[in-house]
C-alpha cells in the first residue's frame, strides 16, 4: 500500500517555468522526503523536511509541510530541460514501521 | 564502494526458476531496503535490515520471496520457483544508521523479466 498520494500525475511545462506538485498522506510521520528518479534510472533524494518544520529549500527547489493537513509541495523554479522526470514524496514514521513509504509519483515534462 | 551496487542489472529467467538478487550496500552503512518498483509507479517496500538483522519483512508478497544480510554487509533477495508477475524492476538501497532523518541512497536496480 502507498502512504503518499502525488498530485497532479503528469505536469508539462516549458522550460523556464515553475513546477509545483503535492503530496498527501494519511498517517502521522516523522518525516516527508522528495526523491527524482530520470527516465529508467534509479531515485536520487532531493531533500527531506522533518515533521517539526514548515519549509525548507535546496537550490531551485522548496519544499513544504503542512502536518494539519496531512500534505506537502515540492516547487521547482525555472525549470529546465534536465528536470524531467518522476517526482515522488516518501515517508517514514513510528505508525509505518520506520521504513520509507513512496507515493506513486508525478511525471513532469519540462519542454525546451 | 561509492554507492549501492546491484547485480544483476538484468535477469531473464524462465517460469518456475528461482533468481538470487544482490546488494552491495555503501561501506558502513547501517540499514539495507528493498523495493520493487512497477513501471510508472512508485517504489514498493518489501524487507529491510539493521546490520544483520531482518526488522521487516511485511512487504515480501509471498513466502516465495526471502531476504537475508548474514554478515550485516551484502544482502541477497531470493525468489523461488518465479512467476511471471515477478516481473519488475528490484530496487536497493541503503542509508547510515537505523534512526530516521537519513535520506536512502539507492542502487540502480536489477530488472528481473520471468518468461
Amino acid at each position: 500500500s502507498q502512504q503518499g498520494e502525488e498530485d497532479p500525475q503528469a505536469l508539462s511545462i516549458q522550460e523556464g517555468e515553475n513546477a509545483t506538485m503535492n503530496c498527501s498522506y494519511k498517517t502521522s510521520i516523522n518525516n516527508l522526503q522528495w526523491y527524482r528518479q530520470n527516465s529508467g534510472r534509479g531515485l536520487v533524494h532531493l531533500i527531506l523536511i522533518r515533521s517539526n518544520e514548515r519549509e525548507k529549500h535546496s537550490g531551485r527547489l522548496r519544499v513544504t509541510l503542512d502536518t494539519s493537513k496531512k500534505s506537502s509541495s515540492l516547487l521547482i523554479t525555472a525549470s529546465r530541460a534536465a528536470d524531467t522526470a518522476s517526482y515522488f514524496c516518501a515517508t517514514d514514521g513510528w505508525a509505518a514501521g520506520n521504513k520509507l513509504t513512496f507515493g506513486g509519483g508525478t511525471r513532469v515534462l519540462v519542454k525546451p | 564502494g561509492a554507492g549501492v551496487s546491484q547485480s544483476p542489472r538484468y535477469k531473464v529467467t524462465k517460469r518456475g526458476q528461482d533468481v538470487a538478487l544482490r546488494c552491495d550496500p555503501i561501506s558502513g552503512h547501517v540499514s539495507l531496503y528493498w523495493y520493487r518498483q512497477a513501471l510508472g509507479q512508485g517504489p514498493e517496500f518489501l524487507t529491510y535490515f539493521n546490520y544483520e538483522a531482518q526488522q521487516d519483512k511485511s512487504g515480501l508478497p509471498n513466502d516465495r520471496f526471502s531476504a537475508e544480510r548474514p554478515e550485516g554487509s551484502i544482502s541477497t533477495l531470493t525468489i523461488q520457483r518465479t512467476e511471471q508477475r515477478d516481473s519488475a524492476m528490484y530496487r536497493c538501497a541503503s542509508s547510515p544508521q537505523a534512526l530516521d532523518g537519513y535520506g536512502y541512497t539507492f542502487g540502480s536496480g536489477t530488472r528481473l523479466t520471468v518468461v
